[in-house]
């Protein structure tokens, strides 16, 4: 991706919370986006954050949005083995038309 | 309601050949964009269309080329192929600005 930085891997016990951190460099994003995929499969939008936000929260997953280091981070809670997968930080700039996606951080999830 | 459909998921060029790659958008959807994904270099934006026209373009060279139609179907050309296209094709769809893109499974392209 496009200045936008991943770490590549994350391993957690199953019930554990996972935490993937992403970081970005345009202060002109506007939407702020976490995708997974599953192997073999497209993206699944997660959830996104409008820059002028904080945080947001859908089930167990938690995003916080830190504008001043440009740092976006996903949190599951009681991780299951089911969002084992790769997830995908990605960013939306000025004009809403072109996505810029990190390189996915691949979740594993030990039972 | 129906997802993003490519067509064909899975396809074998041969160096030189042309593919065509058709990506069906979600009903009322009238923006499709065009990604693709390689191991080394990840997720890239290849373009964006809208209402039949080009409204944004990645950096990648003229062999790659789409088109949209009346319905917002859209498809995909890459002509005279190279080993390095092959990748995972995806195609996206929103209803008008692209902030809220919804994926289709993406087409496997090898080229040999």
């Amino acid at each position: 991706g496009e200045d936008v930085e991943q770490s590549l891997f994350l391993s957690v016990r199953e019930g554990d919370s996972s935490v993937i951190n992403c970081t970005y460099t345009d202060s002109s994003s506007t939407y702020l986006y976490w995708y997974k995929q599953e192997p073999g499969a497209g993206l699944q939008l997660l959830t996104y954050i409008f820059s002028n936000m904080d945080m947001k929260q859908d089930q167990r997953l938690t995003v916080l949005l830190n504008k001043k280091d440009k740092h976006l981070s996903l949190r599951i809670a009681d991780t299951q083995t089911g969002d084992s997968a790769i997830y995908f930080c990605a960013e939306s700039r000025y004009n809403f038309n072109k996505f810029y996606f990190g390189s996915g951080t691949k979740l594993n999830v030990k039972p | 309601k129906a997802g993003v459909t490519q067509t064909p998921r899975y396809l074998i060029k041969t160096r030189g050949q042309q593919v065509t790659l058709s990506c069906s958008p979600i009903s009322g959807h009238r923006s499709v964009s065009w990604y693709q994904q390689t191991p080394g270099q990840g997720l890239q934006f290849l373009f964006e269309y809208f209402s039949e026209t080009q409204r944004n373009k990645g950096n990648f060279p003229g062999r790659f080329s789409g088109r949209q139609f009346s319905n917002s179907r859209s498809e995909m050309n890459v002509s005279t192929l190279e080993l390095g296209d092959s990748a995972l094709y995806l195609c996206a769809s929103s209803l008008e600005e692209p902030h809220t893109q919804y994926f289709g499974p993406g087409t496997r392209l090898t080229v040999l």
